[in-house]
């Protein structure tokens, strides 16, 4: 089964730092590119970061910019999101997001025949920024 | 940054009704990379359409997508009880990816 796992979330104080990760199964996880995108309670979805399979493609919203790195281990299947000088708007439920295109110089490609764009989900992690 | 603008913001239909939701682009879509999500509470976003008009593995056939450029439509054909959930469209062509705002279709 094709599956994302979403770990690390929970309550931390302002100005602090948190670690996500993202446990990948059922698929070639070096193949894909992925993304993590937010949900501020009772809010839309916001896009936060991607990374290309081989970490050479990398982007941040401008909300995150500076505070948040993504990164992945291919040979652990596993992504991750360091985040850094956390503020009130950070709270949300992080989910991370399987992308089977690739994209260079803000543009982005399908890899094959389709491009379906953000297919798998998670189930997400909660933050939560106290001060 | 491509905006994405999404109307109404919240639709009232009955079981048995046709929905349709509309979902508008500051700037052309490239090459039509636009999806739409469900999400239901408590739950992550489920793709439903690809490409603008493609429907994702299982999706049922009454919803379809349409559309190009600046303007897509996402239609429910007859609405099932299932089918009341916060709907988002976005685009994926281009980096920052973006989502509009959501239509929540929710029971009359």
């Amino acid at each position: 089964e094709v599956q994302l796992v979403e770990s690390g979330g929970g309550l931390v104080q302002l100005g602090g730092s948190l670690r996500l990760s993202c446990a990948a199964s059922g698929f070639s996880f070096s193949d894909y590119a992925f993304n993590w995108v937010r949900q501020a309670p009772g809010k839309g979805l916001e896009w936060v970061s991607y990374i290309s399979s081989s970490s050479s493609t990398i982007y941040y919203a401008d909300s995150v910019k500076g505070r948040f790195t993504i990164s992945r281990d291919n040979a652990k299947n596993s992504l991750y999101l360091q985040m850094y000088s956390l503020r009130d708007e950070d709270t949300a439920v992080y989910y991370c997001a399987r992308d089977d295109g690739y994209c260079s110089g803000g543009r982005c490609y399908p890899k094959g025949s389709y491009y379906y764009g953000m297919d798998v989900w998670g189930q997400g992690t909660t933050v939560t920024v106290s001060s | 940054e491509i905006v994405l603008t999404q109307s109404p913001g919240t639709l009232s239909l009955s079981p048995g009704e046709r929905a349709t939701l509309s979902c508008r682009a500051s700037q052309s879509v490239s090459s039509s990379y636009l999806a739409w999500y469900q999400q239901k509470p408590g739950q992550a976003p489920k793709l439903l359409i690809h490409g603008a008009s493609s429907r994702a593995t299982g999706i049922p056939d009454r919803f379809s997508g349409s559309g190009s450029g600046t303007d897509f439509t996402l239609t429910i054909s007859r609405l099932e009880p299932e089918d009341f959930a916060v709907y988002y469209c976005q685009q994926y062509g281009t980096s920052p990816r973006t989502f509009g705002q959501g239509t929540k279709v929710e029971i009359k």
